[in-house]
């Protein structure tokens, strides 16, 4: 089974703080994805990435930025976090190749900004 | 942008009932749909999908039928049971580089 795997399931942290959320998966996927999940509106996209050292904006990049070094490996910053940050964070992963594939995702990351 | 939505926020059958979750596309260009389920407190599980060359596709319990005329999709659960309760997401294929996802159905089973 394919597992992607969220550091954290719950963070508390306060207003201009730096966050880091880290997302790992075990099936050497290409791909890699960042969503933040609020009520009422879905699975937004923030970042995604096609391969290491790649990125690309996803529809709400504002505020974020993302890093991937290795391939199992997908970080999501927050340089300095805001009260409109508190969300629930998912990571995706999926295949590479032609056309959109099946995206496994992990349990989530809550995030409260105080 | 294209986007995705859902008749209906929420949703309430009887145990052993059949459920049917709808799902509005505006992108008559999209290829590749999937249903997910995602259970409180989890992640998103893919359930089901279907490409658009074809109309119905079936899964354990579950089956997809797509209407590319009307650009609609649907998510028919036969027998409902407990386990069945959880948010329903469609979701559809962004131009082969990720996916537009609906707002949600909320399902929930009544003993």
């Amino acid at each position: 089974d394919v597992k992607v795997t969220q550091s954290s399931r719950y963070l508390v942290k306060r207003t201009g703080e730096k966050v880091f959320l880290e997302c790992v998966q075990d099936m050497d996927h290409e791909n890699m994805f960042w969503y933040r999940q609020d009520p009422g509106l879905g699975l937004r996209l923030i970042y995604f990435s096609y391969d290491v050292k790649m990125k690309e904006k996803g529809d709400i990049p504002e505020g974020y930025s993302v890093s991937r070094e290795k391939k199992e490996r997908f970080s999501l910053i927050l340089e300095s976090a805001s009260t409109n940050q508190t969300s629930m964070y998912l990571c995706a992963s999926s295949w590479g190749g032609t056309g959109a594939n099946i995206q496994y995702f992990g349990a989530g990351t809550r995030l409260s900004v105080l | 942008g294209e986007s995705v939505g859902l008749h209906l926020p929420t949703l309430s059958v009887q145990e052993g009932d059949n459920s049917i979750i709808n799902c509005a596309y505006s992108n008559s260009a999209s290829d590749y749909f999937i249903w997910y389920k995602q259970e409180s407190g989890k992640g998103p599980q893919f359930i089901i999908d279907i490409r658009s060359n074809m109309d119905k596709r079936q899964g354990q319990r579950v089956t997809v039928l797509l209407n590319k005329t009307v650009k609609h999709l649907s998510l028919q659960i036969a027998a409902t049971q407990p386990g069945d309760s959880a948010v329903y997401f469609c979701a559809e294929d962004n131009y082969g580089q990720n996916f537009v996802f609906g707002p949600g159905t909320r399902l929930s089973v009544l003993p």
